[in-house]
């Protein structure tokens, strides 16, 4: 039961345009929504967080959108950058029980050219 | 440098073996949690601790255990390896249950 889902494996995007990475989620019961971003050989770096009370948080470049009507979101990059290449995940937490428990999506790679 | 420091970085061992992955969270935090990354499975919670005790469970094989000791470091024991057990094993840690966890290089598993 895949409860988050990147249906994109990959995207390209020139330098300077916009990159825009979708997510879908299935758990109605999380609250809480991130992406993290990961280099090789190193471990995934939270990027940018967003709470399900809200519908949009920026931070610099970076803008998640959240639709909890259709339960999915995205994450806007803007301008893209050669150094934004990377592998993106989004997460969801459940709060209560849940915890720290996140349940990641399988990721989508991005590759910005110069 | 997230601060967390994961030992060792590869480990090559063969099926039916016991192996320990132990895990440093950054200096002040109190929760560390185990997710396993493999080829068709995506990044997978395993495990939470929080100040030496278990916070929070996923879908983890009985054949595999954590614990968090009293310095907060943390091991997770995998026994009798299968091929399958192959993986990248992430450590993370937060000051509590944070969402915004710091994650380690990883411990790269291949069971041959």
């Amino acid at each position: 039961d895949q409860q988050v889902k990147q249906n994109s494996p990959s995207l390209s995007v020139q330098e300077g345009r916009i990159s825009i990475l979708n997510c879908d989620y299935t758990n109605s019961m999380f609250d809480y929504f991130l992406w993290y971003k990961k280099y090789p050989a190193e471990g995934p770096t939270f990027l940018i967080s967003i709470s399900s009370i809200k519908d949009k948080n920026e931070d610099g470049r970076f803008t998640v959108f959240l639709n909890k009507s259709a339960k999915h979101l995205s994450l806007h990059i803007v301008p893209s950058q050669p150094g934004d290449s990377a592998v993106y995940f989004c997460a969801g937490n459940a709060g209560g029980t849940s915890y720290g428990k996140l349940t990641f999506g399988q990721g989508t790679i991005l590759t910005v050219h110069p | 440098d997230s601060g967390v420091t994961q030992t060792p970085k590869h480990l090559i061992t063969a099926t039916g073996q016991r192996v320990t992955l132990r895990c440093s969270p950054r200096s002040g935090d109190l929760s560390v949690y185990w997710y396993q990354q493999s080829l068709d499975q995506g990044l997978q919670f395993l495990i939470q601790y929080y100040n030496g005790e278990e916070r929070a469970k996923g879908n983890i094989l009985e054949r595999f255990s954590a614990q968090q000791f009293p310095d907060l470091h943390s091991e997770l024991n995998l026994s009798s390896l299968e091929l399958g057990d192959s993986a990248l094993y992430f450590c993370a840690s937060s000051v509590g249950d944070s969402h915004e966890q710091y994650f380690g290089p990883g411990t790269r598993l291949t069971v041959t």
